[in-house]
C-alpha cells in the first residue's frame, strides 16, 4: 500500500516530442506528489509537484496531470530537448512509521535524441 | 534557495574502516534531514530520518549500529558508515526538509562511497 508504481522504465523521445511518464499509488492518505529529475552522479532536483485537490499543474514545459479517482498521476514534458535526458522519479508524500516521508517510484530513464 | 551540500563528494576507504559523510543545509534550517542510499540504476531507498537533537529513526532492515546518524544542529547532519565492507559501496544522498514546509525535501549532490 506504500508503493508508488512508475512506468515506463525507460523512454526514448525525439527532440521536440512529448515525453510522458506515469505513476500510480494505492494509499489515499498520500497528500503531495512531487517529481524529481536526476542527472548521473548528482542528487535529485525537485522539478514540479502537485497536491491531490488539483487536477493539473503546469510550469513551463512540464505539466503534472493528476487523477485522484484513479490514483494516478503523470508528468508530461512538452517540446522535449536533449538536455532533458535524465532519470525522472515520481514520489508521494505520506505519514508512515511516525513521521512524514517520501515514497519514490522506480524511476524512468529518459533519452531525448536530437 | 534551499541548497544542500554534502562532503565529501567521493570517498574510497578500505574494508573495516569507518567513513563520515556530512550534510549541510546552506540557506535554510532543516529540522528534519533524511539519508538515502541509491544503487546504480535504482531508485532512492530511505535509510533513516533524523530530527535535530533527537535520535534518528531507521527504516526496517537498516543497521543502526552500522550507519550512525547525528543531527547536531539545524544545518548539519552526519552519516558515519562503521566497519565498512564492499557491499556498503553506494551513492549516499541526504535531503533537508524546510521547517514548517514538511512537504518539500531538497537533496544534496550525493556522496559516492567505494569500499575496497
Amino acid at each position: 500500500q506504500q508503493q508508488v508504481k512508475q512506468s515506463p522504465q525507460s523512454l526514448i523521445v525525439q527532440k521536440g516530442g512529448i515525453s510522458i511518464i506515469n505513476c500510480a499509488y494505492e494509499n489515499t492518505a498520500f497528500d503531495y506528489f512531487p517529481w524529481y529529475q536526476q542527472f548521473p552522479g548528482k542528487g535529485p532536483a525537485l522539478l514540479i509537484a502537485i497536491r491531490p485537490d488539483v487536477s493539473e499543474k503546469k510550469e513551463g514545459r512540464f505539466t503534472i496531470s493528476f487523477n485522484k479517482s484513479a490514483k494516478q498521476f503523470s508528468l508530461h514534458i512538452m517540446d522535449s530537448q536533449p538536455g532533458d535526458s535524465a532519470t525522472y522519479f515520481c514520489a508521494a508524500h505520506g505519514f508512515s512509521g511516525g513521521y512524514n516521508k517520501l515514497i519514490f517510484g522506480a524511476g524512468t530513464r529518459l533519452a531525448v535524441h536530437p | 534557495g534551499a541548497v544542500v551540500s554534502q562532503h565529501p563528494s567521493w570517498v574510497i576507504c578500505k574494508s573495516g574502516t569507518s567513513v563520515k559523510i556530512e550534510c549541510r543545509s546552506l540557506d535554510f534550517q532543516a529540522t528534519t534531514m533524511f539519508w538515502y542510499r541509491q544503487f546504480p540504476k535504482q531508485s532512492l531507498m530511505l535509510m533513516a530520518t533524523s530530527n535535530e537533537g533527537s535520535k534518528a529513526t531507521y527504516e526496517q532492515g537498516v543497521e543502526k549500529d552500522k550507519f550512525l546518524i547525528n543531527h547536531a544542529s539545524l544545518t548539519l547532519s552526519t552519516l558515519t558508515v562503521t566497519s565498512a565492507h564492499p557491499e556498503d559501496s553506494s551513492f549516499y544522498i541526504c535531503s533537508g526538509e524546510i521547517a514548517g514546509r514538511s512537504y518539500e525535501q531538497y537533496f544534496g549532490p550525493g556522496t559516492r562511497l567505494t569500499v575496497t
